[in-house]
């Protein structure tokens, strides 16, 4: 079956403790998207991969960073988490760049204490 | 100002009414996206427009690019159709693979 997972889907965390959310994908595409999701300001791009060891910032890069050194996995990783990164965040992927359809994982509920 | 702007933000409808959600935006894009949020939270992918218009099932995208504007319509509504429906284009100015979200339009369709 085609999809993206992600894990954990859900983690308590506290504040400065390094976490890493694993994204992985079976589709072979080499478009891969980190999201965050907050009420009232919707979904907004942290950082994307265009392909291996291809990644470039979004919209809210700070206190992130990512990964593409396999073409299936873009994990992503906060080095000392604070509470303003608490979110539900989403991992996607596409084939080639975001003009093509883009499959969703099923979404990392993150709490930062 | 946000780029993307989606109206109305929340819309209730009854079982078969024939519904229109709006984006505008004020950037030049080069595609557009229509997303699907589910209550439980799953998102899935509808459409992507450069121009025109596409179809699939109940659901109808059209986008014109001379006036920054894409609709979302839904036919024949139901109750299942309940969910956020989210507007994201990518910008001609933008780094390649950056998309930028409207805040989404809460749809609730009453049986």
């Amino acid at each position: 079956e085609a999809q993206v997972t992600q894990n954990p889907r859900y983690l308590i965390t506290v504040t400065g403790k390094k976490l890493t959310v694993t994204c992985s994908q079976n589709m072979n595409h080499e478009y891969m998207s980190w999201y965050r999701q907050d009420p009232g300001l919707g979904l907004r791009q942290i950082y994307y991969s265009m392909n291996v060891e291809v990644t470039d910032k979004g919209d809210v890069p700070e206190g992130y960073k990512v990964s593409r050194k396999e073409k299936r996995n873009f994990p992503l990783i906060l080095e000392s988490p604070s509470p303003n990164q608490t979110s539900l965040y989403f991992c996607a992927s596409s084939t080639q760049d975001s003009y093509n359809e883009q499959f969703f994982g099923p979404g990392t509920r993150l709490t930062v204490l | 100002k946000n780029e993307v702007e989606q109206s109305p933000q929340n819309l209730t409808a009854q079982e078969g009414e024939f519904i229109t959600i709006n984006c505008s935006y004020s950037v030049g894009i080069s595609a557009l996206h229509w997303l699907q949020q589910h209550p439980g939270g799953g998102i899935v992918s509808l459409f992507m427009l450069s121009s025109g218009k596409k179809k699939h099932g109940r659901l109808i995208a059209t986008i014109n690019i001379q006036e920054k504007h894409s609709s979302l319509h839904i036919t024949a509504s139901h109750p299942r159709d309940s969910a956020v429906y989210i507007c994201a284009v990518r910008s001609h100015g933008g780094s390649q693979g950056n998309l930028i979200f409207g805040k989404g339009t809460k749809l609730s369709v009453k049986p």
